[in-house]
């Protein structure tokens, strides 16, 4: 069964303290690994697509990096307007797409 | 372009009542995706479709609920009858092609009383 879960489910960060959110998963073969941000009352907004081990992607303060079994999202020098729901999901094979739980960053000025 | 459009933003309705929920993907999208999300059960993938075809309703929870895309401008997903367990967020997503990625509505709030 393909699974996605994400670590940790919470993260208090102070403005500029740079950390990584993990995404670890099992598929049956993977299509594609792919991170949203989700804001309060909102739907989730698309950052990155990854297809394979050793693929790297960034945007501004955020970087996203994939291995065979788990993908990372680091956030350089955050500021209090990236704090949002950070939700990984990967696409299978089978083309079944999961989510995984998400990740609810704070980020205190 | 507007985006994914989805109606009504909040719906409250009794139990037992039949609720029609609707999205407008993106235009020239032919990929149309339905997910539920609540707190104790994140994001979850009800039913998706290529080119106004359903290619897996596997997540739909049971037959109450149904999907229909009459066009590749119009979705709906319909509970009838609806419980309060279906109380969750809706959302409707559109992509180019079923691989890639796909975009979001502001999705509709359903309570059921």
């Amino acid at each position: 069964e393909d699974q996605v879960t994400q670590s940790p489910e919470a993260l208090r960060l102070q403005e500029g303290e740079s950390s990584s959110l993990n995404c670890s998963y099992t598929v049956s073969g993977l299509r594609g690994l792919f991170w949203y941000r989700q804001d309060p009352g909102k739907g989730p907004e698309f950052l990155f697509t990854l297809y394979s081990a050793g693929e790297e992607k960034e945007k501004e303060r955020l970087k996203a990096t994939l291995t065979k079994k788990e993908s990372f999202l680091h956030i350089t020098a955050p500021k209090p307007e990236d704090s949002a729901t950070y939700l990984c999901a990967v696409q299978a094979q089978d083309q079944n797409f999961v989510f995984g739980p998400g990740t609810r960053l704070s980020v205190l000025p | 372009d507007a985006g994914v459009i989805q109606s009504p933003r909040h719906e409250v309705t009794e139990m037992g009542q039949e609720v029609t929920l609707r999205c407008k993907p993106i235009s020239g999208h032919n990929s149309l995706f339905w997910y539920r999300q609540t707190m104790m059960r994140g994001l979850e993938l009800l039913i998706y479709f290529n080119n106004n075809v359903p290619i897996d309703d596997s997540g739909m929870p049971e037959d109450r609920f149904s999907a229909k895309m009459p066009n590749a401008s119009f979705s709906t997903l319909k509970i009838q009858p609806s419980e309060p367990r279906d109380s969750a967020v809706y959302f409707c997503a559109s992509s180019a092609h079923n691989q890639e990625t796909q975009y979001f509505g502001p999705g509709t709030r359903l309570l059921v009383l």
